[in-house]
């Protein structure tokens, strides 16, 4: 079983859309929880940021965790076609240890 | 711009040559991260800089792979008698000191033919 496993996708939407991405992971050991997106031929760049169960807002995305379950989810209010992109769901174990496990990725098209 | 820039942004090699890949991280970041993205996959993670002590190494870095922080800014990734399994977008990430937020640069786009 994969550390981290996030649905692939492709997945097509019509503008102004409640987009909904999921990740789920096996080690309970992971301590905090990231979002990044990434266009194609482009570095990720990082949307979201928790250490903790529940949901965090900022503009038109909330991240929702759920540590008792091993489950995250990455909620696009209002989609738009500037949306489209690949979205990666990362973990980190916390403490002296650094590196981010993340998701495959799930390719996201929003139709104008 | 500030943030993480990395050079060259496309390398095309034969097999077998050496490359040498650069990152400058965000100024006044001390953590310095390099990463390994194939097609439809996510980034996986190969190094990590604190300063200019490399203190952490996948087992995906073969004794091909170098990297190195020499005055804690910029580093190098250098890969050796290169495969063409090692074809493969290269990033680089920096983080501020006490946080765990990763910010990642355009990345290298390495084919090796």
């Amino acid at each position: 079983q994969k550390e981290v496993e996030q649905d692939p996708g492709p997945l097509s939407v019509p503008e102004g859309a409640i987009v909904s991405l999921n990740c789920t992971y096996s080690n309970s050991a992971f301590q905090y929880f990231m979002w990044y997106r990434q266009y194609s031929r482009k570095g990720p760049e990082l949307l979201m940021y928790t250490y903790s169960s529940g949901n965090k807002e900022d503009g038109r995305f909330t991240a929702q965790v759920d540590k008792s379950s091993k489950y995250i989810s990455l909620f696009i209010r209002d989609s738009q076609p500037s949306d489209s992109a690949t979205y990666l769901c990362a973990w980190g174990l916390g403490g002296s240890a650094r590196q981010l496990t993340f998701g495959s990725g799930t390719q996201l098209t929003v139709l104008p | 711009d500030t943030g993480v820039s990395q050079n060259p942004r496309h390398k095309i090699t034969k097999r077998g040559q050496n490359v040498t890949f650069r990152c400058d991280p965000i100024s006044e970041h001390n953590r310095l991260y390099w990463y390994r993205q194939t097609l439809g996959q996510g980034p996986e993670f190969l190094t990590y800089f604190q300063n200019e002590a490399q203190l952490e190494k996948s087992r995906l870095l073969s004794d091909r792979f170098s990297a190195e922080r020499p005055k804690g800014s910029f580093s190098t990734l250098e890969i050796q008698r290169t495969e063409q399994g090692d074809s493969a977008m290269y990033l680089c990430a920096s983080s501020f000191q006490g946080l765990y937020e990763q910010y990642f640069g355009p990345g290298t786009r390495l084919t090796v033919t």
